[in-house]
């Protein structure tokens, strides 16, 4: 069975500072994995993905992550928080060699982003 | 353009009432999906549709009916609310089968409060 975690409930990082937003994941074998960003009252959006090839992601509004396969970590980054980037991230996985599980998306149960001014 | 859109925004509704949500995609995709998000922001598919077959059914009571008049439409009727189903729902698209590795479009949400 296909799992991802988010250990940290909330991070809270100063604008201009880099800020990190851990996931790892459980899978039997190689995943797709995806960083959606919520914001609030809306649906989420989705904000880069990992597939294959290089290990680093990049995707919207400055984001990226880093796959890495021995740690099972897909952690989302970005060099300087803005005060906008305020909001709930997702992380998501598949694997496509689930047999009927890999129809399933699997979510993280997010981590709020503060960024103070 | 709204890519998926789904109404009502908001519905309160008594406990026992039956009520429907709706949710269109006008971006050509072949699979949609219908997510729980509970008031802890955890979020769980309940179904998926492709090409109007469904693909995913998860446990869900059996007062939740999906229904899939074309690929471009997936509603949600739910009957006999109970205190329960007060939640977030959304509606989600992507492109191909389920199992790819398209990344999913989310509507709005529906936010459903039963008194």
């Amino acid at each position: 069975a296909q799992s991802v975690a988010q250990p940290e409930d909330q991070v809270k990082v100063a604008e201009g500072n880099p800020l990190t937003v851990k996931c790892t994941y459980s899978v039997s074998g190689n995943p797709y994995l995806f960083w959606y960003v919520q914001y609030p009252n809306r649906g989420l959006q989705f904000l880069l993905k990992y597939i294959t090839g290089d290990n680093l992601v990049k995707g919207s509004y400055g984001f990226e992550a880093e796959f890495n396969k021995s740690q099972t970590s897909f952690h989302l980054k970005k060099p300087s928080a803005l005060v906008s980037d305020s909001a709930l991230y997702f992380c998501a996985v598949r694997d496509p060699h689930s047999g009927a599980g890999s129809y399933q998306l699997t979510f993280g149960k997010g981590t709020k982003l503060s960024v103070i001014p | 353009d709204t890519a998926v859109s789904q109404t009502p925004k908001y519905l309160v509704t008594q406990m026992g009432n039956d009520k429907s949500i709706k949710c269109e995609q006008n971006l050509g995709h072949d699979t949609m999906y219908w997510y729980k998000q509970d008031s802890k922001k955890f979020l769980k598919i309940m179904f998926s549709y492709n090409n109007k077959e469904l693909i995913i059914n998860e446990t869900v009571p059996n007062r939740f009916s999906p229904k899939s008049p074309d690929k471009a439409h997936l509603n949600l009727h739910i009957n006999s609310l109970e205190l329960g189903d007060s939640a977030v729902y959304f509606c989600a698209s992507s492109q191909g089968l389920p199992q790819s590795y398209n990344e999913q479009f989310f509507g709005p949400g529906t936010r459903l409060t039963v008194l």
